[in-house]
């Protein structure tokens, strides 16, 4: 089993719709969950980084951690045609050193007008 | 928020010559900095990790006298691919961290490298 699991997708939805992406991991010992916006031939954006379990809203984006269920998600509402892109989930053991940064595959996201 | 930069942004070179390429934070002083590798449709791979002025760590089965990295200052790293095959043909990403608020890893542009 792979240590963060990701459904490549590619996720069609039309502009305005609620997104969620989701990760599973298996290692109980990360504790940081970022996810990363990467479009087409460029390298990832952070767009949300959490600390243990719970809710994080920043605008249009929220990120849910659950610990106990080894699950993050990541919700986009009113998603624009300009939120297409690959999504990735990444998380890591702060016990570790800072590049022991485990990245899912990536969920491409298109977004129709 | 932290800016990283990557040159060249694309390269084209021969088979078994050397390609070298830059990675600078902009706006903050990166104590490390990360270089990993992404194959179409594949996840980010992590290829090493540089702390200025020490010796990279790199990951299992990462070539280091392939994979040449330079971390001289806290803003420039470099990774240089020595005697290039088309197997080594991919996009390297670098990020850096060290921004003093969450350590947090922000990375460059890429550098998509083809060898023929």
């Amino acid at each position: 089993q792979k240590e963060v699991e990701q459904d490549p997708g590619p996720l069609s939805v039309p502009e305005g719709a609620i997104v969620s992406l989701n990760c599973t991991y298996s290692n109980s010992a990360f504790q940081y969950f970022m996810w990363y916006r990467q479009y087409s031939r460029k390298g990832p954006e952070l767009l949300m980084y959490t600390y243990s379990s719970g809710n994080k809203e920043d605008g249009r984006f929220t990120a849910q951690v659950d610990k106990s269920s080894k699950y993050i998600s990541l919700f986009i509402r009113d998603s624009q045609p300009s939120d297409s892109a690959t999504y990735l989930c990444a998380m890591m053991n702060y016990g570790g050193s800072q590049g022991n940064l485990i990245f899912g595959k990536g969920t491409k996201l298109s977004v129709k007008p | 928020g932290a800016v990283v930069s990557q040159h060249p942004s694309r390269v084209i070179c021969k088979s078994g010559t050397s390609v070298k390429i830059e990675c600078r934070s902009l706006d903050f002083q990166a104590t490390t900095m990360f270089w990993y590798r992404q194959f179409p449709k594949q996840s980010l791979m992590l290829m090493a990790t540089s702390n200025e002025g020490s010796k990279a760590t790199y990951e299992q089965g990462v070539e280091k006298d392939k994979f040449l990295i330079n971390h001289a200052s806290l803003t420039l790293s470099t990774l240089t691919v020595t005697s290039a095959h088309p197997e080594d043909s991919s996009f390297y990403i670098c990020s850096a961290s060290g921004d003093g608020l969450t350590d947090t890893q922000y990375f460059g542009p890429g550098t998509r490298l083809t060898v023929l």
